[in-house]
């Protein structure tokens, strides 16, 4: 149960683009549709913001975006706010029927 | 609107005990399945444990494994934690969560267990 890779950290000027990548296994992210991504405020619960690979729940802003290649799965936030400074966790199912996080990714908005 | 509100926590001896709890409103909750994932001081989410609707289906991260039952009360809407051999590196904040099409859709609030002599 290793977790899964993400950078430390990214950062972007207001109005930019960001991409963050979350590396897994075939046994994660590689072998299931199943990869959530979650933003967390300093001393808040996350919350969720892409499941299934891309699909927004209701309320959460059509800036992110969700993708997937091979092992690895990337959330794209465009039109950068203030606001998005946050840390940002991907998530998978694995094939052991438990979930793996991804280490976090502190994102800086300049 | 869905609420998840954690309780039990608190300061415990290792090799201790504590039972966590959490409340849920806001949904069908017996049909739900749910989670707990834990946080530790300055660090990142580590998925812990997660059942079935029906109280079936429990599985472990390998780091809880046989130390921590997870178990439901579909009648009091409630999930809960037990965490016995309690270790200093499972001092975390605790939340619970409702899983919604293979994600954790809701979490609660947290809920901090300090594990210290």
């Amino acid at each position: 149960q290793s977790a899964l890779t993400q950078p430390a950290s990214v950062s972007g000027s207001p109005g930019q683009s960001i991409t963050i990548s979350c590396t897994g296994t075939s046994s994660d992210v590689g072998g299931y549709n199943y990869v959530s991504w979650y933003q967390q405020h300093p001393g808040k619960a996350p919350k969720l913001m892409i499941s299934e690979v891309s699909n927004r729940p209701s309320g959460v802003s059509n800036r992110f975006s969700g993708s997937k290649s091979g092992n690895t799965a990337s959330l794209t936030i465009s039109g950068l706010q203030a606001e998005d400074e946050a840390d940002y966790y991907c998530s998978s199912y694995t094939d052991i029927n438990t979930r793996v996080f991804g280490g976090g990714t502190r994102l800086t908005v300049l | 609107e869905v609420h998840l509100v954690e309780s039990g926590g608190g300061l415990v001896q290792p090799g201790g005990s504590l039972r966590l709890s959490c409340s849920a409103s806001g949904f069908t909750f017996s049909n739900a399945w749910m989670h707990w994932v834990r946080q530790a001081p300055g660090k990142g989410l580590v998925w812990v444990s997660r059942i079935y609707s029906d109280g079936t289906g429990a599985t472990y991260a390998d780091s809880v494994k046989g130390r921590f039952t997870i178990s439901r009360d579909n009648a009091k809407n409630t999930l809960y934690l037990q965490m016995n051999s309690l270790r200093a590196e499972d001092t975390a904040v605790y939340y619970c969560a409702r899983d919604l099409a293979y994600s954790l859709h809701d979490w609660g609030q947290g809920n901090l267990v300090t594990v210290s002599s």
